[in-house]
């Protein structure tokens, strides 16, 4: 079972309006949490990155919350732009001792943002 | 554009073969970090160096190898190719090295590599 769960897996809105994507997991010992943006065939673009002490990060129109009690992440969009059409991918990051760390991926939520 | 480069843009070989994918990171970047994405697994960490050492190590497979050189660009091997080796390969690099991957990655745009 993937330790990062998004949802939803698509989600279509109309411009301008907000939308909150979700990403839930159980990675454990927690290090940090990411939320990139990809387009499509283009590599993804870092949009925050939170760690265990912070619960709220924000980059423009886009906010990430972080509760590391519930392991529950969410990125909100304020006022889509057809431009925020793409896939946003959390990836969690887990301390490994001796190692350093290990990287675990959701499947990603596909946003389209329709005129 | 990210400033990191990858080269070739496409590449299309057969099963068995060798392929050399190249990474050049933003200047003044140490760190380079390898990506496999395919549309079933979706995006994997592969490998990370820092200063040419490796640093970590994710889901790579043995017929798969990578190397750091003394002018920071990097490459990764792939050999006995399979058709499920099928992916986008990404590079991204960062500054530098921290201990709990907080450092801010830029990515490449990606060798789409196809195994006939």
């Amino acid at each position: 079972k993937n330790q990062v769960e998004q949802s939803p897996q698509s989600l279509i809105i109309l411009e301008g309006k907000n939308c909150t994507l979700q990403c839930n997991y159980t990675v454990s010992p927690f290090s940090n949490l990411r939320w990139y943006k990809q387009d499509t065939g283009r590599g993804p673009v870092s949009l925050t990155i939170m760690t265990f002490s912070e619960n709220t990060k924000s980059n423009g129109r886009y906010t990430a919350t972080l509760d590391a009690d519930t392991k529950q992440s969410s990125l909100h969009i304020t006022a889509s732009q057809l431009s925020d059409s793409a896939s946003y991918i959390c990836v969690v990051s887990a301390y490994v001792p001796n190692s350093g760390y290990a990287l675990n991926f959701g499947k990603g939520t596909s946003l389209l943002v329709t005129p | 554009d990210s400033g990191v480069t990858q080269t070739p843009k496409h590449l299309i070989t057969a099963t068995g073969q060798r392929v050399t994918l190249r990474c050049s990171p933003r200047s003044g970047d140490l760190s380079v970090y390898w990506y496999q994405q395919s549309l079933d697994q979706g995006l994997q960490f592969l490998i990370q160096y820092y200063n040419g050492e490796e640093r970590a190590k994710g889901n790579i497979l043995e017929r798969f190898s990578a190397q750091q050189f003394p002018d920071l660009h990097s490459e990764l091997n792939l050999s006995s190719l399979e058709l499920g080796d099928s992916a986008l390969y990404f590079c991204a690099s960062s500054v530098a090295f921290t201990s709990d991957n907080t450092d801010t990655q830029y990515f490449g745009p990606g060798t789409r590599l196809t195994v006939l």
